[in-house]
């Protein structure tokens, strides 16, 4: 999950095994939230994102929930693969505001072939 | 079509020195955002422009500053660069007419010695 620490979490886990990330976000007027994968080197990419109407939302293996009554996303990687193996960040963005979004400190994923 | 292009990929400067760094968002695209990221501090917002003005700014110093062109490339500058300027700055690009989302570049890493 999140941490306000210098170090970033680590989620590690076998290859075919399920992932899930967690993230909690701060402000209760945001509406609209997305998570990216940033691999070595690269900037960070779209994975997955929902809207605060809905509670649950799949893509292709992947699954993002939404707890608005705690402030809480995660994200459900199945069947992770070495390829996986990155930076997730989630984001929130309240759309009423600047859509300017606001990063989580992110979770390392590394993926044991 | 061509992502987000940053140039220049790494760089070397020493204390005291300015920087620019450039940024070609997707064509079609008249956002272009721009932030910091460090291990400490994560990804932080400087500054968002959007059809040749500044839209929203993040809180950085006053030597942090950018501009936005006509075909919507974008520079950014930094000033009297200090040692915790070292970072890696990211361009991303958007539409930008409403929250949705960013389109990252790969970066580019600026080293201050």
């Amino acid at each position: 999950g999140e941490s306000v620490g210098l170090h970033l979490p680590t989620l590690s886990v076998q290859e075919g095994d399920n992932s899930i990330i967690n993230c909690a976000y701060s402000n209760s007027a945001s509406d609209y939230f997305i998570w990216y994968k940033q691999e070595s080197g690269k900037g960070p990419q779209f994975i997955i994102d929902i809207r605060s109407n809905m509670d649950k939302r799949q893509g292709q293996r992947v699954t993002v929930l939404l707890n608005k009554t705690v402030k809480h996303l995660s994200l459900q990687i199945a069947a992770t693969q070495p390829g996986d193996s990155a930076v997730y960040f989630c984001a929130e963005i309240a759309s009423g505001g600047s859509y300017i979004p606001t990063f989580g400190r992110g979770t390392s994923l590394i993926v044991h072939p | 079509k061509a992502g987000v292009t940053q140039t220049p990929r790494y760089l070397i400067k020493t204390r005291g020195q300015q920087v620019t760094l450039s940024c070609s968002p997707i064509s079609g695209h008249r956002s272009v955002s721009w932030y910091q990221q460090t291990p400490g501090q994560g990804l932080q917002f400087l500054f968002e422009y959007f059809s040749e003005t500044q839209r929203n700014k993040g809180n950085f110093p006053g030597r942090f500053s950018g501009r936005q062109f006509s075909n919507s490339r974008s520079e950014m500058n930094v000033s009297t660069l200090e040692l915790g300027d070292s970072a890696l700055y990211l361009c991303a690009s958007s539409r930008g007419q409403a929250a949705g989302e960013l389109f990252f570049g790969e970066g580019s890493r600026l080293t201050v010695l």
